[in-house]
């Protein structure tokens, strides 16, 4: 598809189990960003990939969330040793690096619905 | 510094009623805002965006009006139709910050058939 693709849509887990969430952004976008939504709340910036570049991972929440990106490609958001407050809808999203710093477009994914009992 | 405040919480209008929300800002160095539009189990999706060298962007029947002194921006949707029923959130962001977005806590927008 063109969009970007998330997967799994759903994941139910019990607490203190570890997770993995996976985002395919749409071919040709060098940066990746993750966002955390909580039910009926604005979205939460995670981590942002750009390239080959260093991440920018100031919005990780603890050192139990960290996210992979291989190249240019897909990108990996784990979750270890869950809790209930992880609980929310995790979106990926994508965009093109334009020349200097000229904003793109965010292009978002439908999101991987965490619930943790 | 990087919050984006956004009001009102929830909106109901009537079909064909304007739909006003409103956010607020306080980093200056933001300058890109752009409101983003989400229906249920949607990712949120670019709706219009503005820079701040220009108080009004309209395009079809929605409009950013932005104030730079007042470090304020809102959305107007004119003629409101129930297609329009989504949750709305403003997003700020600056060149500092790899172009990562801010985002305001959303509006939920319910337009009356």
């Amino acid at each position: 598809g063109a969009g970007v693709s998330q997967s799994p849509s759903n994941k139910v887990t019990e607490k203190g189990k570890d997770v993995e969430l996976r985002c395919d952004p749409i071919s040709g976008h060098t940066a990746l960003y993750w966002y955390r939504q909580r039910l009926g709340q604005g979205l939460e910036f995670l981590i942002y990939f750009q390239g080959n570049s260093a991440p920018d991972k100031s919005g990780l929440p603890s050192d139990r969330f960290s996210a992979e990106r291989t190249g240019e490609s897909v990108s990996t958001l784990t979750i270890q040793r869950t809790q209930q407050e992880d609980s929310a809808v995790y979106l990926c999203a994508s965009s093109l690096r334009l020349a200097g710093v000229k904003p793109g477009e965010l292009f978002f994914g439908e999101g991987s619905r965490l619930t943790v009992l | 510094q990087q919050q984006v405040k956004q009001s009102p919480q929830s909106l109901i209008v009537q079909k064909g009623g304007i739909s006003i929300i409103n956010c607020a800002y306080e980093n200056t160095a933001f300058d890109y805002f752009p409101w983003y539009q989400q229906f249920p189990g949607k990712g949120p999706a670019l709706l219009i965006a503005i820079r701040p060298d220009v108080s009004e962007k309209k395009e079809g029947r929605f409009t950013i009006s932005f104030n730079k002194s007042a470090k304020q921006f809102s959305l107007h949707i004119m003629d409101s139709q129930p297609g329009d029923s989504a949750t709305y959130f403003c997003a700020a962001s600056w060149s500092g910050s790899a172009r990562q977005l801010t985002f305001g806590s959303g509006t939920q927008l319910t337009v009356l058939p």
